[in-house]
């Protein structure tokens, strides 16, 4: 069965490095997202990607976040400098094209990232 | 008041007993609804959509009440294996999805 897969599984940084999440999401999938889950709390949506380009995004993605889809193959989440409450786990997820009837997400394991 | 709103539980069970989680959500411009697990430090796994219908999956059963903006799921006979968090989810007229805080089930020997 395709799965949606993630790299690095735990990322450690100092304060104010960048940091780049890959994800590969399912190869016939054409929406891109990318959700985080800070430790203890819900899971939270960052940015959705579609058509090469941002189509939403949440108060949490601000200009410290950036997406790319740089090949046809990968979708990246880079951190430009990371803050301590930047730690969480960092999940994507990809979505078919299809009717709302085959609205489903399905979630890559994650990236944990722990900002020292 | 939260989009998405769970009981956090915990709920204690023993095996074989039969659970109710219920969820009540704030938009009614919501569209779809679906019934999400996630095993600790693990990601989010699609355990069913809901319809409008009710519908029914092996062991599971989940109902939407659209007029009440209430949803839930019924878990019969449960198993040791279904000990995880359980996440109401809901999306509206944008694709992303909105996630309840969860309700954590465990089973008992």
């Amino acid at each position: 069965e395709p799965e949606v897969t993630q790299t690095p599984s735990h990322q450690v940084t100092q304060m104010g490095q960048e940091v780049i999440l890959r994800c590969v999401p399912i190869s016939n999938h054409l929406y891109f997202y990318w959700y985080r889950q800070i430790l203890g709390q819900k899971v939270e949506f960052l940015v959705s990607f579609y058509n090469n380009e941002i189509s939403e995004k949440s108060e949490i993605f601000d200009d410290q976040f950036s997406v790319e889809r740089p090949d046809g193959s990968n979708f990246t989440l880079k951190i430009r400098s990371t803050k301590l409450e930047d730690s969480a786990m960092y999940f994507c997820a990809s979505k078919n094209a299809g009717t709302s009837s085959t609205d489903t997400q399905y979630f890559g394991p994650g990236t944990r990232l722990t900002v020292l | 008041r939260k989009e998405v709103e769970q009981d956090p539980g915990p709920f204690n069970v023993p095996e074989g007993a039969t659970v109710a989680f219920n969820c009540t959500y704030s938009n009614s411009a919501s569209q779809s609804f679906f019934w999400y697990r996630q095993d600790c430090r693990k990601e989010p796994k699609l355990l069913m959509s809901v319809y409008s219908s009710g519908n029914e999956d092996g062991r599971f059963t989940a109902q939407l009440n659209r007029a009440s903006q209430y949803i839930s799921l019924l878990i019969r006979d449960s198993k040791l294996s279904d000990s995880a968090t359980y996440l109401c989810v809901v999306r509206g007229s944008a694709r992303q999805l909105t996630f309840g805080s969860g309700t954590q089930l465990t089973v008992l020997p």
